[in-house]
């Protein structure tokens, strides 16, 4: 079974330029998460989908980040104009549903630096 | 405030040893915690899943505990190995009208040989 796809990999932006992450959820699975990793921290959820609804955006800094799901499959998360702080990991996972209970698979990773 | 506080920050131990990682929390209502292993640069992998009545639950070489009274959880490595170097991150759910996780921010472990 194929894993959550992410790309790219890495990023390295100049401050206020913009940047957009792509993820790629295991086949089946309804539940997709945006999160974000600061070194040395635990994940921070960004925005929650089930299919392509937004189930939980309330960490979502909306005046600069962006995310979709249009299809309810593959997801995009974008961020304009970028800020020196946004350097970061940013994680997508997924899950056969929502609730707590159920495992999320995570993937790699897109690690961005913002210079 | 919700919160989930892990200790300690980081721990080197030496290959073949045991270790205690320890998970307090204040996530109210209390649904589930869960361990996940994060090895450098690749997301994290979940390794155990405790509900309120359950107090153990082991995978491997990795046993979890969980006192819901105190609020703590700990996970317990034993025979440690050079592939046990990560970090490793207790994450609390809490089910109200809407879901609720909160992230520790991780124990670093290295396992030196």
């Amino acid at each position: 079974e194929a894993g959550v796809a992410q790309s790219p990999r890495y990023k390295i932006i100049e401050k206020r330029q913009s940047v957009a992450f792509w993820c790629n959820p295991i086949s089946g699975h309804a539940t997709l998460y945006w999160y974000q990793q600061i070194l040395g921290q635990g994940p921070k959820l960004l925005i929650q989908f089930q299919n392509n609804g937004v189930v939980d955006d309330s960490q979502l800094p909306k005046d600069r980040f962006s995310a979709e799901r249009l299809k309810g499959v593959d997801s995009t998360l974008k961020i304009q104009p970028a800020k020196l702080e946004d350097s970061a990991v940013y994680l997508c996972a997924s899950s056969p549903r929502g609730g707590t209970k159920n495992i999320q698979y995570f993937g790699a990773g897109t690690r961005l630096s913002v210079l | 405030k919700n919160q989930v506080e892990q200790s300690p920050q980081s721990l080197i131990i030496l290959e073949g040893k045991n270790c205690t990682l320890q998970c307090n929390y204040t996530v109210s209502p209390f649904s589930n915690l869960r361990w996940y292993k994060q090895d450098t640069g690749r997301g994290p992998v979940s390794l155990t899943i405790m509900t309120f009545s359950e107090n153990t639950k082991s995978n491997g070489r990795y046993t979890a505990t969980l006192d819901a009274d105190t609020k703590q959880s700990s996970l317990h490595i034993t025979a440690s190995q050079l592939s046990d170097s990560a970090s490793y991150i207790c994450v609390v759910s809490a089910e109200t009208g809407g879901f609720k996780t909160i992230f520790g921010a991780g124990t670093r472990l290295f396992v030196k040989a």
